[in-house]
Order: structure tokens, then sequence, then C-alpha cells
């Protein structure tokens, strides 16, 4: 069964320090992955997505994910974290030939001025 | 903006009760997926239509039903509500049926406080 791992529920950085934030997946075949974002009282925005070809995808808002098969990961990066930068960050999937996304439990950014 | 609009933006109802949410699709885009996010059980997807025909299931409930109107706008009616049934619904929509790599655009939500 699909499933979507994102380790840690929340995380903290400093304004200018590294965003990363964690999603791994489990899959037979690599399906097709996204990162969302959420800010308070709005509805899911599109930051980036894999579906074929090279592994490292940039998206808006600076950020950046590389999809790595052999660990099942998708991480989210970010160089420098903005104020602006603090929401919740879902990542999901969706297998080749499915129609839904599947959406990790969600992490929620705090960036500390 | 996402271009896929969601009235109303709040609903306060009592258990028991029925109600109705309304999702218009991006123009051009022929499927809409509904999706339930809840403290409990996070972002999950209820039901997809194509073109007015339903075309995917998820972990919605026999008390939940959907329908995709001619004009493309679907409603999902929620019936019989129970305190648990609080939470936020989204749709989404894409371009094609079965398009891995299409990208769901998401209304802003509708949110359900079940008293």
């Amino acid at each position: 069964a699909q499933s979507v791992t994102q380790l840690g529920s929340h995380v903290s950085v400093s304004e200018g320090a590294l965003v990363l934030l964690r999603c791994n997946y489990s899959s037979s075949v690599p399906p097709y992955l996204f990162w969302y974002v959420q800010y308070p009282n709005q509805g899911l925005q599109l930051l980036l997505k894999y579906t074929t070809g090279a592994t490292l995808v940039k998206g808006i808002n600076g950020f950046e994910a590389e999809f790595k098969k052999s660990e099942t990961s998708f991480h989210l990066t970010k160089p420098s974290a903005h104020m602006s930068d603090a929401a919740e960050y879902f990542c999901a999937v969706r297998e080749t030939g499915a129609n839904n996304l599947f959406f990790g439990t969600g992490t929620r950014l705090t960036v500390i001025p | 903006d996402s271009g896929v609009t969601q009235t109303p933006k709040h609903l306060i109802t009592a258990t028991g009760q029925r109600v109705t949410l309304r999702c218009s699709p991006r123009s051009g885009d022929l499927s809409v997926y509904w999706y339930q996010q809840s403290l409990d059980q996070g972002l999950q997807f209820l039901i997809q239509y194509y073109n007015g025909e339903e075309r995917a299931k998820g972990n919605i409930l026999e008390r939940f039903s959907a329908q995709q109107f001619p004009d493309l706008h679907s409603e999902l009616n929620l019936s019989s509500l129970e305190l648990g049934d609080s939470a936020l619904y989204f749709c989404a929509s894409s371009p094609r049926d079965v398009g891995g790599r299409d990208t769901q655009y998401f209304g802003p939500g509708t949110r359900l406080t079940v008293l």
C-alpha cells in the first residue's frame, strides 16, 4: 500500500538558515511526487513536482527537492529561510495510473527571526 | 489564486443535519477531486469525478455523496452529520482523468463545523 512519511511534524529554523523537510515514500515503482504548501486559512499551493527526467526539481519561492530512488526520498530544501516561508508543508505521491494524491501528515515550519 | 472556487467558506451546522458544498474547477479542467482535512485523519482523498462520471473513490463515508454537473461544477453532499465530520473540505481540479503528471489545483476549502 502507498504511504508517505514526513519526518518531523514541526521544524523550526532561524531566518537565513537552511530549510530541510524530509519525505519518504513507499511504492513498488517510482511514483509522481509533489510538495504542496498551505498558509494559514488557505488552500494548498503546489511548490514543485517530480514526474520524470532530472531528479533535482526546482520550484517556486526558492525551494527545490531531489528525488532519490535508492533512498525512496523526496526531501524539500531551501538554502535560506525567510519569514514568509512559515507554513505547513505536505509531501504527496501519486502512483502511475492512479487518480488521487496520497498525502503525508505534514510538517509545520516555523521561522525564527 | 488557483482558479478553483469553493462555497461557502465557512459552514456551521448541527448534528444530524445535511449540507452541500460546492466547487467550480479551473476553466478547462474536467476532473474534480474532493479531499477532507482533519486533525486526526490528515488530508484524505474522498472521491473524484471526470466529465460528470465518478472515477475513483477513497475513504468516503456512505453518508457522503458527490456529483459533477454538465457545467463541470461539483457538489459534495454530507448527511446525518456527526461531530467527527467537522473538517476542512478541499476541492481540487486537473485537466485530465488519470494524468499522473497533472498538477491538482486546490481551492481555498470549506470549513465545516458540526455542533
